[in-house]
């Protein structure tokens, strides 16, 4: 069993949409929790932090739910500029190690 | 402007030849990270270290080898047995364990092809 896994998608949504990314994990001493946007050939970037508490960032929201080992991220209001690959990203579990989940690719369309 | 450097950014290897991949980060960050990634698929751990002179195996660590003689470098090494090295490398940084703001921070990346 994966440590981090992922909707595999692909997720393609008209503008506007609201559209919801899952992400479950294995390790529960996992200590933090992130999402990452990877535009295509390039390097992952930071798009937010999960905090148990929920927290938005404009028209993206993220939640994590110790309980279940489970993360999600929701975007509102899809923009053309969303379109890449999301990363689910867990930390700190054995020796602060770092994996990743496999990607969900969104596309949004006009 | 503080960061981290991978390079080369393409690198183009013979069959049998071991290459060394570089990574250089001058955010002062005790963890460094190294991972693969193939196309369409998600990055997977080959080797990370949380301080100088140790490091631990990820995922897919055969074939690979890693040093850590300095906080702010972390070289990774594709020798020859490893079967399949062609892919994307991409090397990242964060602050250390039982820290906070512990994102991490990624090298534009390496693409190694072997000819």
């Amino acid at each position: 069993r994966k440590e981090v896994e992922q909707d595999p998608g692909p997720f393609n949504v008209p503008e506007g949409a609201t559209v919801a990314f899952n992400c479950t994990y294995s390790n529960s001493a996992s200590q933090s929790f992130f999402w990452y946007r990877q535009d295509c050939r390039k390097e992952p970037k930071l798009l937010m932090s999960v905090y148990s508490s929920g927290n938005e960032d404009g028209r993206f929201t993220a939640q994590l739910n110790r309980a279940s080992q489970y993360i999600s991220l929701l975007i509102r209001d899809s923009k053309l500029s969303d379109s890449a690959t999301y990363l689910c990203v867990v930390k700190g579990g054995r020796n602060n190690d770092m994996r990743f989940g496999a990607g969900t690719r969104l596309t949004v369309k006009p | 402007d503080g960061g981290i450097t991978q390079s080369p950014k393409y690198l183009f290897r013979k069959e049998g030849q071991n290459v060394t991949l570089s990574c250089e980060q001058n955010l002062n960050h005790d963890a460094m990270y190294w991972y693969r990634q193939d196309p369409g698929q998600g990055l997977r751990l080959i080797y990370y270290s949380q301080i100088v002179n140790d490091f631990q195996k990820g995922d897919i660590a055969e074939g690979y080898s890693v040093s850590r003689e300095k906080k702010e470098s972390f070289p990774l090494t594709v020798t020859s047995a490893q079967k399949n090295p062609t892919a994307f490398y991409l090397c990242a940084s964060s602050v250390g364990q039982g820290r906070r703001n512990t994102e991490a921070f990624f090298g534009q990346g390496t693409r190694l092809t072997v000819v």
